[in-house]
């Protein structure tokens, strides 16, 4: 069982659409990051969010964390098939020593 | 500067084999992290090490163990195979000192088959 539960798993999107994937628990988290990853590739950082009800915006890309910080999404406008990709979510608690906790991932696919 | 470096990046093993994976991680950085990545779990938590010490263990079987050494290089070994170990092996390496909100880089991963 997935202790952050993404979701939807799976979104397929014209370009120009906007998409929004969501990451929920029901454990408190110090921190939630979002990841990116690509086929053959190990997820890279898109960004960190550490205080409750933080908004954080890079470009076309709107990051939330829950005011209870159990929970957060991640919004894209104007999808680009750039975007396309493995979205993770993954939290880390207080004294977790480099131990994420991943939720499974929404794979976003943008077609021309 | 260079990223995470992990060798091999494929494996082909049989069952009651051992295997043993390696992580270089970014110069500077001094914590490292080990991660399985499978389609039906995604990516769990094997272990991660800061200055040569294991600092927290995930919940997988003892056949699973990890060192780190003064360089910050850091290895993975499986012992005795088993079709389910069949996985992408990511490290993730930064700087240690902040472990709730540090940037982690992955490397490629290193792409298992237990045949």
């Amino acid at each position: 069982t997935q202790l952050l539960e993404q979701s939807p798993q799976f979104l397929s999107i014209q370009e120009g659409e906007n998409l929004t994937v969501y990451c929920n628990s029901s454990s408190v988290f110090s921190s939630l990051q979002w990841y990116r990853q690509e086929p053959g590739e190990g997820p890279v950082l898109l960004v960190t969010v550490v205080t409750g009800g933080e908004v954080k915006k890079l470009k076309r890309l709107t990051f939330q964390f829950g005011d209870a910080r159990k929970d957060s999404s991640l919004h894209i406008t104007a999808a680009q098939p750039g975007d396309t990709g493995l979205y993770l979510c993954a939290g880390a608690m207080t004294d977790s020593w480099g131990k994420l906790q991943f939720g499974a991932g929404t794979q976003v696919v943008v077609t021309p | 500067k260079a990223g995470v470096t992990q060798t091999p990046r494929y494996l082909i093993k049989t069952r009651g084999q051992q295997v043993t994976l390696s992580c270089s991680p970014i110069s500077g950085h001094r914590s490292v992290s080990w991660y399985q990545q499978t389609p039906g779990q995604g990516l769990q938590f094997l272990f991660e090490y800061f200055s040569e010490t294991q600092r927290n263990k995930g919940n997988f079987p003892g056949r699973f163990s990890g060192r780190q050494f003064s360089n910050s290089r850091s290895e993975m070994n499986v012992s005795t195979l088993e079709l389910g170990d069949s996985a992408l092996y990511l490290c993730a390496s930064s700087l240690g000192g902040q472990p709730v909100r540090e940037t982690r880089y992955f490397g490629p991963g290193t792409r298992l088959l237990v045949l």
